[in-house]
């Protein structure tokens, strides 16, 4: 079975300042990692997704993120937010033998201008 | 116009009423899902679908069905809608190559009174 875990349901951070927002994960099997973010009164955009190669993964506006197979995280970084970031983001995961994505419950990032 | 179509945008109804959810994409992708957004539950699996003869349940897909129409069209139904199905409705789809992400239409919000 898999299971998602994002440890932080919000986070408020100043813009320009660092952000970090944490996944886990847990799966008897690899799996693919993804994060999408969304935006108020919209649907889930992907940010950034990892499939194999290099564990530092890049996405879009500025996010990374770095899959650590050993802690089973695959946590999401930015280093100088912007009042734009202020949205929902969510971690997911599929299995590499399956078809079916599992989430995270989302962490809710605000940025105070 | 948006790859992955979502109708009705909002919806207000009573309880006992029945209502579907149509979703539509022209990404020309085999696999279509429904999830469920609720807040700090994340995305719950309602139903998916792998093509027009294939139709698998998720994790709650208690009080709902599904009707795969064609390839670009997937319909969820609340035969009697309750008002613990008051949330926000999307549908996804994904196809069957390696990278396997998701692609979201802007959601349905569902009241039911």
């Amino acid at each position: 079975a898999q299971s998602v875990t994002q440890l932080d349901s919000q986070v408020p951070v100043f813009e320009e300042a660092p952000v970090e927002l944490r996944c886990n994960y847990s799966s008897s099997v690899s799996v693919y990692l993804f994060w999408y973010v969304q935006y108020p009164n919209q649907g889930l955009q992907l940010l950034l997704k990892y499939l194999s190669g290099s564990t530092l993964v890049k996405g879009i506006n500025g996010f990374e993120a770095e899959f650590n197979k050993s802690q089973t995280s695959f946590h999401l970084r930015k280093p100088s937010v912007h009042i734009s970031d202020t949205a929902e983001y969510f971690c997911a995961v599929r299995p590499n033998t399956g078809n079916q994505f599992y989430f995270g419950t989302g962490t809710s990032l605000t940025v105070i201008p | 116009d948006a790859d992955v179509t979502q109708t009705p945008r909002n919806r207000i109804t009573k309880t006992g009423k029945r209502i579907m959810l149509e979703c539509s994409q022209t990404k020309g992708h085999d696999r279509m899902y429904w999830y469920r957004q609720d807040p700090g539950l994340g995305l719950r699996l309602i139903y998916y679908s792998f093509d027009v003869k294939d139709i698998n349940k998720g994790e709650i897909s208690d009080g709902y069905s599904v009707s795969r129409q064609a390839q670009a069209k997937f319909s969820l139904s609340l035969e009697s809608a309750i008002p613990n199905q008051t949330a926000l409705y999307f549908c996804a789809t994904g196809s069957q190559g390696f990278t396997g992400e998701l692609f979201f239409g802007e959601g349905s919000r569902l009241t039911v009174l």
